[in-house]
């Protein structure tokens, strides 16, 4: 147990459907993040939000959307997405955006898309 | 940005014998440099990490050592034992945001 939390833990979703991704960290930390996780490839960066703003976005499609609440809470909301982005999503919390701080991550929701 | 390459990309090791992954990474202003362990239908769990002020950190039967020169570290295993087996990943922070990851390696750890 990591201290983060991501529900639900698995997502079959059609393409037009709208579904929302969860995260959740009782460790204080003030930095949070979403990285993807495909088949080969090595996970990706998506979105990175600091005191909850919104610090860096890799490039994401829009039919990807993060919100953060609060510094405790994060979600990954999802529209018309593609067969190609069914993976495993997974948050991840630090105590800062700091060059050397720890990175804990959730277990993660696998998505799939049809 | 920053680019990390892992390699093997599986290794298979007798039980009790010792398992050496290694990482490279491309921009030198990178400083931390840590390691996660990712069993099957779990997040990664981060497992060492070490900080480009030391050279080597040992955790009981892990260690990581890192040369900042040739700008590359390893994850040195010893002992290792059936639940050690899993998919290791390797990541270095090239700036103040999210780490860049190696593409993992698959340990299996043979009775």
């Amino acid at each position: 147990e990591t201290g983060v939390t991501q529900t639900p833990r698995h997502l079959v979703m059609g393409m037009t459907n709208k579904k929302s991704l969860k995260c959740e960290q009782h460790l204080g930390h003030n930095a949070m993040y979403w990285y993807k996780q495909s088949a080969k490839k090595p996970l990706e960066l998506m979105f990175v939000y600091s005191l909850e703003e919104r610090v860096e976005n890799n490039s994401v499609p829009s039919r990807f959307s993060p919100e953060c609440p609060n510094s405790s809470h994060l979600f990954l909301h999802l529209h018309t997405l593609q067969p190609e982005d069914s993976a495993l999503y997974l948050c991840a919390s630090s105590p800062g955006r700091g060059w050397n701080t720890e990175a804990f991550f959730g277990q993660g929701t696998r998505l799939t898309v049809v | 940005g920053e680019n990390v390459e892992q390699h093997p990309s599986t290794l298979s090791v007798q039980e009790g014998d010792s398992a050496v992954i290694k990482c490279t990474y491309s921009d030198s202003a990178s400083n931390y440099f840590p390691w996660y362990k990712q069993e099957l239908g779990k997040g990664p769990q981060l497992i060492i990490d070490i900080r480009s002020n030391v050279g080597e950190k040992k955790d009981q039967r892990i260690a990581v050592t890192l040369n900042k020169t040739a700008k590359h570290f390893s994850l040195h295993i010893t002992e290792t034992q059936p639940e050690d087996s899993a998919v290791y990943f390797c990541a270095a922070r090239g700036g103040a945001d999210g780490l860049t990851f190696g593409k993992g390696t698959h340990l299996i750890i043979q009775p």
